[in-house]
């Protein structure tokens, strides 16, 4: 039962290239979300979906596009990369909100 | 504007003694909490979660407590063990009617239990 893959695990970027990371889940889950840590700051939603073919903003939304195409997936995409998104990207999913998320195991992302 | 805080970035305690984390929240539609423990190089794993219906609840050596009126919660942990050793996040969902349907964490409280 492997819950929530996330790919890569570590990634290094130069500034201004793109790259999309990739979330899936096994758990037929409806909700799916895409966080970022950063230190002092804990997680902050950037998107989430609530179904297959949904998306919406979260709290951090700039210079990030998602994808739900399949139940199972969400994708998180960075067209043009900068230092500021630097960061550990943690993807969730959820059968509802209130039950709680199961969280993969993170992706470090360095933007130089 | 953080709209679940978590004032202490840093905790330790001496093992079987009493851990408290403590958490405070501003916005009023919030009605349900939870509370997240994440170690190094791992995601966030669910600890123990309350509605805001009740004002405790108790799982093993995990306690919250909830004050609506103060909008404040806290997590016991009694007793303490060097394995509780982590981050701890709080999380708050605000009511369905408010449409949004993601959780609000607090910037997290490392704990740490000395031996």
């Amino acid at each position: 039962n492997a819950g929530v893959t996330q790919t890569p695990k570590f990634r290094v970027l130069k500034t201004g290239q793109s790259m999309t990371l990739l979330c899936a889940q096994d758990m037929n889950h409806e909700y799916m979300y895409w966080y970022r840590q950063d230190p002092g700051m804990g997680l902050r939603l950037i998107h989430y979906s609530v179904g297959e073919g949904t998306t919406a903003k979260g709290e951090v939304p700039d210079g990030y596009n998602v994808s739900r195409l399949k139940k199972q997936n969400f994708l998180l995409g960075l067209e043009s990369a900068a230092p500021s998104q630097t960061s550990v990207y943690f993807c969730a999913s959820s059968a509802r909100t209130r039950y709680g998320y199961t969280f993969g195991s993170g992706t470090r992302l360095t933007v130089v | 504007d953080q709209q679940v805080k978590q004032n202490s970035p840093s905790l330790s305690v001496q093992e079987g003694r009493i851990s408290i984390l403590n958490c405070d929240y501003t916005n009023s539609m919030f009605d349900y909490f939870l509370w997240y423990k994440k170690y190094p190089a791992e995601g966030p794993t669910f600890l123990i979660s309350i509605s805001s219906i009740k004002d405790k609840n108790e799982d093993g050596r995990f306690t919250v407590f909830l004050n609506k009126s103060a909008k404040h919660l806290s997590l016991h942990i009694v007793p303490s063990q060097p394995g509780d050793s982590a981050v701890y996040f709080c999380a708050a969902s605000a009511r369905r009617d408010t449409g949004r349907r993601a959780l609000t964490f607090g910037s997290g409280t490392r704990l740490q239990v000395q031996p």
